[in-house]
């Protein structure tokens, strides 16, 4: 969906680097979030913010950290990568209501080395 | 605790036969209830969602799903298969009792891939 885009959309790292992967969306939604996509264990949630000031952790939220940076940006940071962090990183936002869908960006596709 | 699985890690159907792609869930409550679609390389697209109403929804590119509250289910179909719709599919839920900070949250099965021959 090109309302949601995600930077890099490939990287390749060494373990030890600190690395950003950044989100930015159009759609004017409050709720972000980050996901984590492995083979056969479909999408897993990292972070997700339901506003600017509103953090909160996921699942597998060790290792990696968020910055809420305004309304439309969110971006993941790996502190230290190292190898089993190598996935498909994915952000996606959705508004308000409760029966409200997720929008997804085309993802990011991280490799540590 | 919420949660959903996706028995079938893969679905082959010939093309123009009908598919079905199986998803139960468990919630402690009311569900909403998602299907998503994963091509190559792309990122997930919503195809349709049950909030409440009839238990028959109907979505993008010719699917429907049908709510079953009695066997905590939500599979996906659609009654002549494409080639093009080979690609991964999702389901997720949405627990509609939960309050705070874990409220909007959805939960994804592992997925089912589809593929359909010519």
């Amino acid at each position: 969906d090109a309302d949601v885009t995600q930077t890099p959309r490939n990287r390749i790292t060494k373990t030890g680097k600190r690395i950003m992967l950044e989100c930015s969306q159009t759609k004017g939604h409050d709720r972000m979030y980050w996901y984590r996509q492995d083979p056969g264990l479909g999408l897993q949630l990292i972070y997700y913010s339901f506003d600017v000031k509103d953090i909160n952790k996921g699942e597998i939220s060790d290792g990696y950290s968020v910055s809420r940076q305004a309304q439309a940006k969110f971006s993941l940071s790996l502190e230290s990568a190292i190898p089993n962090q190598t996935a498909l990183y994915f952000c996606a936002t959705s508004d308000l209501q409760r029966g409200a869908e997720q929008y997804f960006g085309p993802g990011t596709r991280l490799t540590v080395t | 605790a919420q949660s959903v699985a996706q028995p079938e890690d893969q679905v082959n159907v010939a093309e123009g036969n009908p598919l079905t792609v199986k998803c139960t869930y468990s919630v402690s409550g009311n569900p909403y209830l998602f299907w998503y679609v994963q091509y190559p390389n792309r990122g997930l697209q919503f195809l349709l969602k049950y909030i409440t109403g009839d238990n028959l929804v109907k979505g993008s590119y010719g699917f429907e799903a049908e709510f079953n509250k009695s066997q905590t289910s939500f599979h996906l179909k659609k009654p002549s298969a494409l080639v093009s719709d080979s690609a991964l599919y999702f389901c997720a839920v949405r627990d509609l009792t939960t309050r705070g900070s874990t409220l909007g949250r959805l939960y994804f099965g592992r997925g089912t891939q589809l593929t359909v021959w010519p």
